[in-house]
C-alpha cells in the first residue's frame, strides 16, 4: 500500500537560514512525488513535483526538493528561509499507475515557522 | 490559470441538517475530489469522480454522499450533519487520464464547516 510520512509536525527556522522539511514514501511502483503549501485558511498550492529525470527538482518561491530512491525520500529544501514561508507543507505521492490506484496520498503535514 | 471554486468559505449548520458543499472547476478536468482536513490527520479522501455521474468512495465516505451531474461541478452532501463532521473541506480537480498520472491536483480555497 502507498504511504507518505512527514516525521516532523513542526520545523522552526530563523530567517535567512536554510530549511529542510522531510518526507519519506512507500509505493509499489515508480513514485510520482509532490509538495504542496497551505497558507492559513486557504487551499493547497502546488510547489513542485518529481516524475522522472534529475533528482533535484526546482519549484515555486525558491523551493527545491531532492528525490533519493535508495532512501525513499523527497525532502523539501530552501537555501534561505523567509518569514513569509511560514505555512503548512504537505508531501504527496502517487503510484505511477493510472486508475483509482493513482490517487494522491498525502502526508499529515509539517508546520514551518520562520522567525525574524 | 486553473480555477477551482467552492460555494462557501465558512458555513455553520446545526446537527441533523442536510448540508450541500458545491465545487466548480473551469478547466474541463475529468477528475474531481473531496477531502476533509483535520489537524494532525492531514488530508483524507472522502469521494472522487472520474466522469460525469460516476463516483467512487475514498477512505472515509461514511456520512457523506456526492453528486456529479455536470463535468465542471462536484457536490458533497452531508445527509444529516453531525458535530464530528466539523472540519475543513477541500475540493480538487486534475486533468489526469487513466493512462497517465503525471499531472497534479488543483485545489479550491476550502470550506470551513462548523456543525453545532
Amino acid at each position: 500500500a502507498q504511504s507518505v510520512a512527514q516525521p516532523e509536525d513542526q520545523v522552526n527556522v530563523a530567517e535567512g537560514n536554510p530549511l529542510t522539511v522531510k518526507c519519506t514514501y512507500s509505493v509499489s511502483g515508480n513514485p510520482y512525488l509532490f509538495w504542496y503549501v497551505q497558507y492559513p485558511n486557504r487551499g493547497l498550492q502546488f510547489l513542485l513535483k518529481y516524475i522522472t529525470g534529475d533528482n533535484l527538482v526546482k519549484g515555486s518561491y525558491g523551493f527545491e526538493a531532492e528525490f533519493n530512491k535508495s532512501q525513499t525520500s523527497f525532502h523539501l529544501k530552501k537555501p534561505s528561509a523567509l518569514v513569509s514561508d511560514s505555512a503548512l507543507y504537505f508531501c504527496a505521492v502517487r503510484d505511477g499507475y493510472g486508475g483509482s490506484q493513482g490517487n494522491l496520498i498525502f502526508g499529515k503535514g509539517t508546520k514551518l515557522s520562520v522567525k525574524p | 490559470d486553473v480555477k477551482v471554486t467552492q460555494s462557501s468559505r465558512y458555513l455553520v449548520k446545526r446537527t441533523g441538517e442536510k448540508v450541500f458543499l458545491e465545487c466548480v472547476q473551469d478547466m474541463d478536468h475529468e477528475n474531481m475530489f473531496w477531502y476533509r482536513q483535520d489537524p494532525g490527520l492531514g488530508l483524507r479522501l472522502i469521494y472522487f469522480s472520474y466522469d460525469v455521474k460516476m463516483k467512487e468512495k475514498g477512505d472515509i465516505p461514511e456520512g457523506y454522499s456526492v453528486s456529479r451531474e455536470k463535468k465542471e461541478r462536484f457536490s458533497l452532501i452531508l445527509e444529516s450533519a453531525s458535530t464530528n463532521q466539523t472540519s475543513m473541506y477541500l475540493c480538487a480537480s486534475d486533468p489526469r487520464s487513466l493512462e497517465t498520472s503525471t499531472d497534479t491536483q488543483y485545489f479550491g480555497p476550502g470550506t470551513r464547516l462548523t456543525v453545532l
